[in-house]
């Protein structure tokens, strides 16, 4: 089966600037998040989504960062305006939905690298 | 509240020494553990996982962890080291509390030396 699918892979903009990713999950997984990973930390969790729906967006800055998924498969993750500090990997995830709770295994893509100058 | 904590942010090992990184967990309720591994510009991969079955958990390429409720550890082991296993490893623990939550720790970068 295909994995989850992110583009771009990576991406420079200056402060200030917009930016915006977009992940395409595993087919039929109803769960997906979005992850902040800055170098040399673990994955920090944004936001997640159940289907179309957002379960968690407690730590997403929403004064800058949005994030949707509109038909609840692929979903875009925005940034505007841009800070130095938000250069990281934009990790999104994916898991499947069992007998009406997420499953606990994740699935990754291969992440979006952003530097911002 | 939950959290995850990965003793060292580095470990060198020989090739075909014995792999051992160290993980500890706290949560309020019952947790679900895993391992993740990530390669250089890849995204992470389940090694294993813990689900409230089995204690002592088998994964991919040889690796294992035990579940160790009293001490709250979950760390993950390999016989003996291969070159390929090189690469940054994550601990995460899954718990519900008022909704289904996942927390990473910092990681911890393995090296093997030849």
């Amino acid at each position: 089966e295909a994995g989850v699918a992110q583009s771009p892979r990576y991406k420079i903009i200056e402060k200030r600037q917009s930016v915006a990713f977009w992940c395409n999950p595993i087919s039929g997984h109803a769960t997906l998040y979005w992850y902040q990973q800055i170098l040399g930390q673990g994955p920090k969790l944004l936001i997640q989504f159940q289907n179309n729906g957002v379960v968690d967006d407690s730590q997403l800055p929403k004064d800058r960062f949005s994030a949707e998924r509109l038909k609840g498969v692929d979903s875009t993750l925005k940034i505007q305006p841009a800070k130095l500090e938000d250069s990281a990997v934009y990790l999104c995830a994916s898991s499947l939905l069992k007998g009406g709770r997420t499953d606990y295994e994740q699935y990754f893509g291969p992440g979006t690298r952003l530097t911002v100058t | 509240a939950q959290s995850v904590t990965q003793l060292g942010s580095h470990v060198s090992v020989s090739e075909g020494a014995l792999v051992l990184l160290r993980c500890n967990y706290s949560s309020s309720v019952p947790p679900y553990l895993f391992w993740y591994v990530q390669y250089p510009n890849q995204g992470l991969q389940l090694l294993l996982k813990y689900t409230s079955a089995a204690t002592l958990v088998k994964g991919i390429n040889g690796f294992e962890a035990e579940f160790k409720k009293s001490e709250t550890s979950f760390h993950l082991t390999k016989p003996s080291a291969h070159m390929s296993d090189a690469a940054e490893y994550f601990c995460a623990v899954t718990s519900f509390t008022g909704g289904f939550k996942t927390i990473f720790g910092a990681g911890t970068r393995l090296f093997v030396k030849a």
